[in-house]
């Protein structure tokens, strides 16, 4: 069974911490995306990585920052947290354009 | 910027009537995707199209790829309390590695 796996369901975070957020993929997929989903804002993309060491901004990627040093792992990384980067974060990966699979979210809170 | 709109926004309806929502853009697409996501939930893949006019069934869905490939639409038969949930579709196109999501529709079926 194919599998986006995040590293955690639920986060709780202090304003200035540092915050990293994991996502293995276990389908050898080339693309992987990061993206943060708010009421009445939809998903928003915020980086995404066409292959290892390689990744591309989204639509929101201030105040974040992405590492991709193997295939199957993305990494978000919140450099320093903000209240308003309280959010449901989603990881997903494809194949090619279309079609992706999304990891089950993280919920973060920043207080 | 090619964007996506989907209607309606929100829909409530009685166990077993029928119903339909609509993604609409004026961009033309290689591929139009559409998932299902629960509360809580990462968005789960039901179909994808890629053939202007192209018609898929899936049990009690089916979803249609408008001839121009700008469009497309998902029919529910017969709904049931568990087809409750937001409905996003998304465009994609080959020589791009993201896709262009709308903002879903949020679908209630009542007992």
């Amino acid at each position: 069974d194919v599998k986006v796996t995040q590293s955690s369901r639920y986060l709780v975070k202090r304003t200035g911490e540092k915050v990293f957020l994991e996502c293995v993929q276990d389908m050898d997929h080339e693309n992987m995306f990061w993206y943060r989903q708010d009421p009445g804002l939809g998903l928003r993309l915020i980086y995404f990585s066409y292959d290892v060491k390689m990744k591309e901004k989204g639509d929101i990627p201030e105040g974040y920052s992405v590492s991709r040093e193997k295939k199957e792992r993305f990494s978000l990384i919140l450099e320093s947290a903000s209240t308003n980067q309280t959010s449901m974060y989603l990881c997903a990966s494809s194949s090619g354009p279309g079609g992706e699979f999304f990891g089950p979210g993280t919920r973060l809170t920043v207080l | 910027t090619q964007l996506l709109e989907q209607s309606p926004q929100f829909l409530s309806i009685q166990e077993g009537e029928n119903l339909t929502v609509y993604c609409n853009s004026s961009s033309v697409f290689s591929s139009l995707q559409w998932y299902r996501q629960e509360p809580g939930e990462g968005p789960v893949l039901l179909v994808t199209v890629v053939t202007g006019g192209e018609v898929k069934k899936l049990k009690r869905l089916t979803f249609q790829f408008g001839d121009a490939r700008k469009d497309s639409s998902l029919h529910i038969t017969a709904a049931q309390p568990g087809d409750t949930g937001l409905y996003l579709c998304a465009g994609a196109n080959t020589n791009a590695g993201k896709s262009t999501f709308g903002d879903g529709t949020t679908l209630t079926v009542k007992p």
